[in-house]
């Protein structure tokens, strides 16, 4: 069956450290890779995304992934994050199908 | 735009009774629709999937009788819970897709809590 992991369930950091999340999803053909970010008493908003091409995307607020289809890995990134980044991080994949499939989710902190 | 509604937004029944939610897509027509279930400090877990104008297709070990979706236009779904009991009590998220295989918008989820 697919699943997505991701390693880190809560991750505390102060402004302007570096950010990396792991994610990695089990499936053997061609994949769509998602990240998306759950803001406290907000709904899900969509960060990146990845269908083919360049498998280093750039999303919104900074963030960026790579794609490694080697070792099936998604890892979001951002050089400096900031305290407004304190929010739940998704990981999601779909392959094949119209259904997304969805990491544990990681709880980032990020103090002053 | 793609913005998806959910209403209520949070709702409290007593045991055995009924509740209706609602999702729509405001801005764009859905072909498809998603609900989703979110227990505190978990992922989302996908319960059905909806096609305008067909039967949902539940996940596994979930009861389709007790979580009944209809989705009659291109722009609303419906999630009724059926006889709802207190291990119901969750937060339910939808979401739309304006086709097959792309990216999926999200409601603002609706909190459900059984007494």
């Amino acid at each position: 069956a697919q699943s997505v992991s991701q390693h880190n369930h809560h991750v505390i950091l102060s402004e302007a450290a570096s950010l990396e999340l792991g994610c990695n999803y089990s499936y053997g053909g061609t994949v769509n890779l998602f990240w998306y970010v759950q803001y406290p008493g907000q709904h899900l908003q969509l960060l990146l995304k990845y269908f083919s091409g360049d498998p280093l995307v750039k999303g919104i607020k900074g963030f960026e992934a790579e794609f490694i289809k080697s070792k099936f890995s998604f890892n979001l990134r951002k050089p400096s994050v900031q305290w407004s980044d304190t929010a739940e991080y998704f990981c999601a994949v779909n392959a094949g199908t119209d259904k997304l499939i969805f990491g544990t989710g990681t709880r980032l902190q990020v103090f002053p | 735009g793609a913005v998806v509604s959910q209403h209520p937004s949070w709702v409290i029944c007593k045991s055995g009774t009924s509740v209706k939610i609602e999702c729509r897509s405001l801005d764009f027509q859905a072909t498809t629709m998603f609900w989703y279930r979110q227990f505190p400090k978990q992922s989302l877990m996908l319960m059905a999937t909806s096609n305008e104008g067909s039967k949902a297709t539940y996940e596994q070990g979930v009861e389709k009788d007790k979580f009944l979706i209809n989705h009659a236009s291109l722009t609303l779904s419906t999630l009724t819970v059926t006889s709802a009991h207190p291990e119901d009590s969750s937060f339910y998220i939808c979401s739309a897709s304006p086709l097959r295989y792309n990216e999926q918008f999200f409601g603002p989820g609706t909190r459900l809590t059984v007494l």
